[in-house]
C-alpha cells in the first residue's frame, strides 16, 4: 500500500527566507508525486507533480521539488517566501491502475513578517 | 473555464434532513472525484466516478449517496447525517481516472455542519 509521511505539522519562515517542506512517501514501484496548496476554506490547487524524467520539477508560483528515489523524498522548495504562500501544503502520492491519491498529514506554513 | 464549481458554499442541516451537495465542470473531464476533509487533516477519498459509472466506494456509510447524471455534473445526497458527518466536502475532477498521473482540479468545498 502507497504512504506519506510530511514530518512538520507547523513550519514558520520569515518573508523573504528560503523554504524547504519534506516529504517521504512509501510504494514499491516509481509513484506519481504530487504537492498541492490549500488556502483555508478553499479547495486544494496543485503546485507540481512528478511521475517520469527530470528529478527536478519546476511548479507554480516559483515552487519546485526534487525526487530523490535513493530517501524516498519529494521535498518541495522555494527559495524566497511571499506572506500570501501562508497556507496548507499537502504532498500526494498515487500509484498506477486504480489506485487512489494518498495525501500527507500536511504541513501549516506560516510566515513570519 | 478549468473551474470546478461547488453549491452550496456553506450547509447547516439537522440529523433528519435530506439535503443534496452539487459539484460542476465543463472541462470535458470524465473523472469526478468526492473528498471529505476533517478540520486540520487531509482529504479523504470517498467516491470516484469515471464516465459516469461508479469506480469507487471507500466503505462510505449509505447515509451518503452519490450520483453522477451526466459527464459535467456530481451529486452528493445526504440523509439522515450525524454531528461526526460535520467536514468540508470537496468535489473534484480529471481529465480520466486510472492513469496515475493526472491532475486533479478542486472545487472550492462545502462545508457541512449536522446539528
Amino acid at each position: 500500500a502507497q504512504s506519506v509521511t510530511q514530518p512538520d505539522i507547523h513550519i514558520t519562515v520569515s518573508e523573504g527566507a528560503s523554504l524547504e517542506l519534506r516529504c517521504n512517501y512509501s510504494y514499491g514501484a516509481t509513484p506519481y508525486l504530487f504537492w498541492y496548496v490549500q488556502s483555508p476554506g478553499q479547495g486544494l490547487q496543485l503546485l507540481l507533480k512528478y511521475f517520469s524524467g527530470d528529478t527536478l520539477v519546476q511548479g507554480i508560483k516559483g515552487f519546485e521539488a526534487e525526487f530523490k528515489r535513493s530517501q524516498s523524498s519529494f521535498n518541495l522548495r522555494k527559495p524566497s517566501v511571499h506572506w500570501s504562500d501562508a497556507a496548507e501544503y499537502f504532498c500526494a502520492v498515487r500509484g498506477g491502475g486504480a489506485d487512489g491519491l494518498t495525501f500527507g498529514k500536511g504541513t501549516h506554513l506560516i510566515i513570519q513578517p | 473555464d478549468t473551474e470546478v464549481t461547488q453549491t452550496p458554499k456553506h450547509l447547516v442541516m439537522g440529523m433528519t434532513n435530506k439535503k443534496s451537495l452539487k459539484c460542476e465542470q465543463h472541462m470535458g473531464h470524465r473523472a469526478m472525484y468526492w473528498y471529505k476533509q476533517k478540520a486540520k487533516k487531509p482529504p479523504e477519498l470517498m467516491f470516484v466516478y469515471s464516465y459516469e459509472k461508479l469506480s469507487i466506494n471507500e466503505s462510505v456509510p449509505s447515509r451518503f449517496s452519490p450520483e453522477c447524471p451526466n459527464s459535467s455534473l456530481l451529486n452528493l445526497h445526504l440523509h439522515a447525517l450525524q454531528p461526526e458527518d460535520s467536514a468540508l466536502y470537496l468535489c473534484a475532477s480529471s481529465q480520466e481516472y486510472g492513469q496515475g498521473g493526472e491532475k486533479l482540479f478542486f472545487g472550492s468545498g462545502t462545508q457541512l455542519s449536522v446539528l
